[in-house]
């Protein structure tokens, strides 16, 4: 089965620092991109940013450049989204998802298949 | 930056109607769309992509149109599994942004 398994939820500070975690099975990780997708409480959905395994080649949405780092790590099939001071503000659900190519009639379309189960941040004094 | 809206903000519609939402992007994004659905408590799931190709075991009930900047997911003779959040999505070559979303409730 092809599935995308979050780390649980946390309780921080702020100005604490967080790394949360989304592994892969069940396909090979690092030829998928990987997408990160906050969810502020009450809130849509706002893409963050995506890397790929294989190289590590990672894109940010300009909103969230600078304020997150998103790595991962091939060999155990794991991607990483961290903060290095958190904010009240960064309270959400995180998703991570997988991004899928389709080819159909000589064109790549794209979509986000797989979802982890969300990764709940609570950052609060 | 592209810039998606969605409306209505909210659509109330009764069991067995059909559903039109829309999707607007800032720019052309050419075909390079997606749809999700969310329920409460639960991740997003695909629906479509490429603006009108379903998703693996998506039911024929819902379908895509549109190109450009102009998108439209219709959802036919309503179920009540179907009552959720819908998002657009779009992407190309590492940038990507979704719509607001469009509640659909039960009238």
């Amino acid at each position: 089965e092809v599935q995308l398994v979050q780390s649980g939820a946390e309780v921080k500070k702020p100005g604490e620092s967080l790394r949360i975690s989304c592994k892969g099975s069940g396909y090979t990780f690092s030829n998928n991109w990987i997408g990160w997708v906050r969810q502020m409480p009450g809130k849509g959905l706002e893409w963050m940013g995506i890397i790929y395994p294989g190289d590590s080649d990672t894109r940010y949405s300009p909103s969230f450049q600078g304020q997150v780092t998103i790595s991962a790590d091939k060999s155990i099939s794991t991607a990483y989204l961290q903060w290095n001071s958190l904010k009240a503000s960064d309270t959400a659900v995180y998703y991570c998802a997988r991004l899928s190519a389709y080819y159909v009639s000589g064109i790549y379309y794209y979509g986000l298949d797989v979802w982890g189960q969300g990764t709940t941040v609570t950052v609060s004094s | 930056e592209i810039v998606m809206t969605q409306s209505p903000a909210t659509l109330s519609v009764s069991p067995g109607e059909r559903a039109t939402l829309s999707c607007r992007a800032s720019q052309s994004i050419s075909a390079k769309l997606a749809w999700y659905q969310q329920k409460p408590g639960q991740a997003p799931r695909l629906l479509i992509y490429g603006v009108s190709i379903r998703a693996t075991g998506i039911p024929a009930r819902f379908s895509g149109s549109g190109s450009g900047t102009e998108f439209t997911l219709t959802i036919s003779s309503l179920q009540s599994d179907d009552f959720a959040v819908y998002y657009c999505h779009q992407y190309s070559n590492g940038d990507g942004s979704f719509g607001p979303g469009t509640k659909l409730e039960i009238k």
